[in-house]
């Protein structure tokens, strides 16, 4: 059984620019989650997908934005960079809609925006 | 979500138990008690949960107070791996949402 992974493992970029991360999901999980941590701090819900679909947004602007593949694959985007998002960015799958079950966590990808 | 309170930090040494507390005054009925931790340079790992009844299984064990208002993590014997950032999350269910809400955690050190 292969875990989540996640790619690039680090990534600097330039404020106003764009970026796209990517997640695959565990074997047999239908559901991804993205989480933003910023240094010291707990993980925080951007959005959650379910078979290519959003299902729930935490308090994030529109400029992030995310897609799910029909393998249940996922990407993360972000238009405009600020610095602030500067972060760990995680994906987490899980085999219930909704992550009502364990979610299974990547091991992030590092995001600095100079 | 309601909101959980751990300490900031806690200190244990290797080989001894180490019972993590929680407070979740305003747990509600159907909200679950959920216990990830995060190792150093990695992403948060599932480690147990449960509703009312006290739960073991083989990283750890829940006990859950009987008003269902505080609980403790226990790891029986701590070992340097278990120095990690340990995080008590409520999750309601029955909706088609299970986002979690991390808190700051605690962050627990493990001395040989």
């Amino acid at each position: 059984e292969t875990g989540v992974t996640q790619s690039p493992t680090h990534l600097i970029k330039t404020r106003g620019q764009q970026v796209t991360l990517r997640c695959s999901s565990q074997s047999g999980h239908n559901t991804v989650s993205w989480y933003q941590q910023a240094l010291g701090q707990g993980p925080q819900f951007i959005f959650q997908y379910y078979r290519e679909e959003e299902n729930g947004r935490g308090n994030f602007p529109p400029r992030f934005s995310g897609l799910q593949f029909p393998n249940y694959s996922s990407e993360l985007n972000v238009n405009a960079l600020e610095l602030d998002d500067s972060a760990l960015y995680l994906c987490a799958s899980s085999g219930l809609r909704g992550g009502r079950d364990e979610q299974y966590f990547g091991p992030g990808t590092r995001l600095t925006v100079t | 979500d309601a909101k959980t309170t751990q300490p900031n930090s806690m200190e244990s040494n290797e080989e001894e138990p180490v019972h993590l507390p929680c407070n979740h005054s305003t747990i509600s009925g159907t909200d679950y008690i959920h216990w990830y931790r995060q190792l150093p340079s990695q992403g948060p790992e599932y480690v147990i949960h449960g509703l009312t009844s006290n739960v073991n299984n083989r990283m750890a064990s829940l006990a859950i107070a009987e008003d269902r208002k505080s609980s403790t993590l226990i790891l029986h014997r701590a070992t340097l791996r278990d120095a990690a950032v340990y995080y008590c999350i409520l999750r309601q269910y029955g909706g088609s949402q299970g986002n979690l809400i991390f808190g700051k955690g605690t962050k627990l050190s493990v001395k040989p």
